[in-house]
């Protein structure tokens, strides 16, 4: 199974409010990233949170992790029509910094 | 510009015919990865490059092959491809092969991708 898991696999809103995804994993993270993809396109990378933080935030964006659940919420706030992507999680462990991807939650947000 | 840069964009093909997807990076980055997406399953990892000459098996190579013989290109080949190797490819690229935590807030570069059909 995914080291990452997303939840919701599809959400939409309306314009204007919060968008709130979540990725569990199994195993302990040295860090964990989220990235968004546009349709069909490569992933961009969006935000990193380091298994010390629970906390963090860049722009619109909003990122929190819990190491003792395993498992993390990208919170885009005041969400937008240029907002509608995948959005995945990717968590990374190891010595060798092994990333492993979730299979996405896709976001829709309606104007 | 900073770019990875795969081509072809897409591609159909027949069963057991030869091909190579390219992938080119000119950030001089030293790891690159390449990567399938398929409906359900999310983005999983084919083969990885830590340097020239270095190269590593994902969680999914079986039907592919690569080689790194340059820093900047680490083609994709399919010697034989079948139906179930039609899927969407991403080339990746990272700066660093031992990453601490600072390095990290860089993540992955992707490439565009390459939409691979094999009937």
């Amino acid at each position: 199974s995914q080291q990452g898991e997303e939840d919701p696999q599809a959400l939409s809103i309306q314009e204007g409010e919060n968008a709130t995804m979540n990725c569990s994993y199994k195993t302990s993270i040295n860090n964990l990233q989220w990235y968004r993809q546009n349709s069909g396109r490569g992933l961009v990378h969006l935000i990193l949170i380091r298994s010390n933080e629970r906390e963090k935030h860049s722009g619109r964006l909003r990122v929190t992790l819990d190491t003792s659940k395993k498992s993390s919420s990208l919170l885009i706030t005041a969400s937008r029509a240029a907002d509608t992507a995948s959005y995945f999680c990717a968590t990374v462990r190891g010595g060798y910094q092994k990333v492993t991807f979730g299979i996405g939650t896709k976001l829709q947000v309606i104007p | 510009e900073a770019q990875v840069t795969q081509n072809p964009r897409y591609l159909i093909t027949v069963t057991g015919k030869k091909l190579t997807v390219t992938c080119s990076q000119n950030m001089n980055h030293e790891y690159m990865s390449w990567y399938r997406q398929d409906p359900g399953l999310g983005l999983r990892q084919i083969y990885y490059s830590m340097n020239v000459e270095v190269t590593d098996k994902g969680d999914v190579p079986e039907g592919y092959k690569v080689s790194r013989k340059e820093k900047r290109n680490f083609p994709l080949i399919l010697e034989s491809p079948s139906p179930n190797q039609t899927s969407l490819y991403f080339c990746a690229t990272h700066r660093y092969i031992a990453w601490g935590d600072a390095e990290w807030a860089y993540g992955y570069t992707f490439g565009s991708g390459t939409r691979l059909t094999v009937v």
